[in-house]
């Protein structure tokens, strides 16, 4: 089974600020690791994922996460913040590719 | 192309009414999923498809949700005696699935119950 922890249900930074977002996962498997973005009213957008290969993942939109099989964490990391980031976050992690387990999600606010 | 499409995006109805989601999926896509969303919650899956069959239907929560492919494209979702605890947001998925590699899930926008 698997599963995930997001750190932080809100997380509030500046316009141009470090974002850093957490997850940590649990999987009695090698895992597939996944970010998503939702905006309101609209569906999951992929925004990176890992899937054994490099452990540093650059995505969409400026955003990258390192697969620390160590500390059994991916977290979500941005250099500088914009506006237009401001979302709901969501880790997820799969063990076959098949069903997603999502974390309960980070809120982003970006303050101007 | 069209990305995955959910109607109604919105449905209200009165407990213990039955109800029906409908999911239409990237064309191609062979594998089809289906999650629910409560309120300040991440997806939690329900059901997946592989063709027309169910291959995974360990996520429903009991027998008043039942979900069908019969032609290996469209998917409806049906709940029957609904109950409040059944407002959610209802996400489809959808897959271009290829054994051996993983293959992205393509979400559609959601159909939002409310159980009056």
């Amino acid at each position: 089974a698997q599963s995930v922890t997001q750190l932080g249900s809100h997380v509030s930074v500046s316009e141009g600020a470090l974002v850093l977002l957490r997850c940590n996962y649990s999987s009695s498997v090698p895992p597939y690791l996944f970010w998503y973005v939702q905006y309101p009213n609209q569906g999951l957008q992929l925004l990176l994922k890992y899937t054994s290969a490099a452990t540093l993942v650059k995505g969409i939109n400026g955003f990258e996460a390192e697969f620390k099989k160590s500390e059994t964490s991916f977290h979500l990391t941005k250099p500088s913040a914009h506006m237009s980031d401001a979302a709901e976050y969501f880790c997820a992690v799969t063990a076959g590719g098949e069903k997603l387990t999502f974390g309960t999600g980070t809120r982003l606010t970006i303050i101007p | 192309g069209a990305g995955v499409s959910q109607t109604p995006s919105n449905k209200v109805t009165e407990k213990g009414k039955y109800v029906e989601l409908r999911c239409d999926p990237i064309s191609g896509h062979t594998a089809l999923y289906w999650y629910r969303q409560s309120l300040g919650q991440g997806p939690e899956f329900l059901i997946y498809f592989q063709g027309t069959g169910a291959a995974d239907d360990s996520g429903l929560p009991n027998d008043r949700f039942f979900a069908v492919r019969p032609e290996g494209s469209v998917s409806t979702l049906k709940i029957q005696r609904t109950e409040r605890g059944d407002s959610a947001v209802y996400l489809c998925a959808s897959s271009l699935r290829v054994a051996g590699y993983y293959n992205e899930q393509f979400f559609g926008p959601g159909t939002r119950l409310t159980v009056l």
